[in-house]
């Protein structure tokens, strides 16, 4: 069974910092990646998504990594805001038909 | 843009009710989803459709039931709510089966049952 992990649980930045978040999956036969974003008491929203055939996703300031071989995807989010404070949740596909397992999430907070 | 958009943003019900939640969604999606998210517990798939009028089961089904009459629009019911069913609900659709797609979500439905 496809896990999805997401370390740390928790992060806290100063303003200007560049963010990196990690993303850790078990079973490397993916058909792609998504990375959400969530405001408390809030939807999902999503931020990238990335195929297995692709290295890298551009989106802005957010870069997405994907590394299939060793089971990890790493999201960047350059220079960092107070308004990118969020949870941040990354899933993978368990079938062909488009079911996903979420990550825990990443609860990052971005001081001014 | 995607929208997907849930009936209700705050519900409070009383146990033994039977409770609609609501999730549409404008892009043609085939796919549907229902989650339930819980603090330490995170995102878990209830339900799930391929198409109208066909539904398939989660991780945690029990006490839920779906209906997909057309196509942009899959409700959740709770036939009879308990306090255990306290939890914020969301809607997902994506693009077709077959093919692992974006998923999209709507905006959630905090549903409290007293």
């Amino acid at each position: 069974k496809q896990e999805v992990t997401q370390i740390p649980a928790a992060l806290s930045v100063p303003e200007g910092e560049n963010l990196v978040l990690n993303c850790s999956f078990t079973d490397s036969a993916i058909y792609n990646l998504q990375w959400f974003r969530q405001d408390p008491g809030k939807g999902l929203t999503s931020l990238l998504l990335i195929q297995s055939s692709q290295r890298e996703q551009t989106s802005g300031r957010l870069n997405a990594s994907l590394d299939k071989s060793s089971g990890r995807s790493t999201l960047y989010i350059a220079a960092s805001q107070p308004g990118d404070s969020a949870t941040y949740l990354c899933a993978v596909p368990t079938d062909s038909w488009g079911k996903f397992q979420f990550g825990a999430g990443t609860q990052v907070v971005v001081t001014p | 843009d995607v929208k997907v958009t849930q009936s209700s943003r705050y519900l409070v019900k009383r146990t033994g009710e039977k409770v609609f939640l609501e999730c549409v969604q404008d892009m043609d999606h085939e796919n549907m989803f229902w989650y339930r998210q819980d603090p330490g517990l995170g995102l878990r798939l209830i339900y799930f459709s391929y198409d109208v009028k066909m539904k398939e089961k989660g991780d945690i089904p029990e006490g839920y039931s779906v209906s997909r009459e057309k196509k942009e629009r899959f409700s959740l019911i709770l036939e009879s709510a308990s306090t255990n069913q306290t939890s914020m609900y969301l809607c997902a659709s994506s693009l077709s089966r077959g093919l692992p797609s974006e998923q999209y979500f709507g905006p959630g439905t905090r549903l409290t049952v007293t």
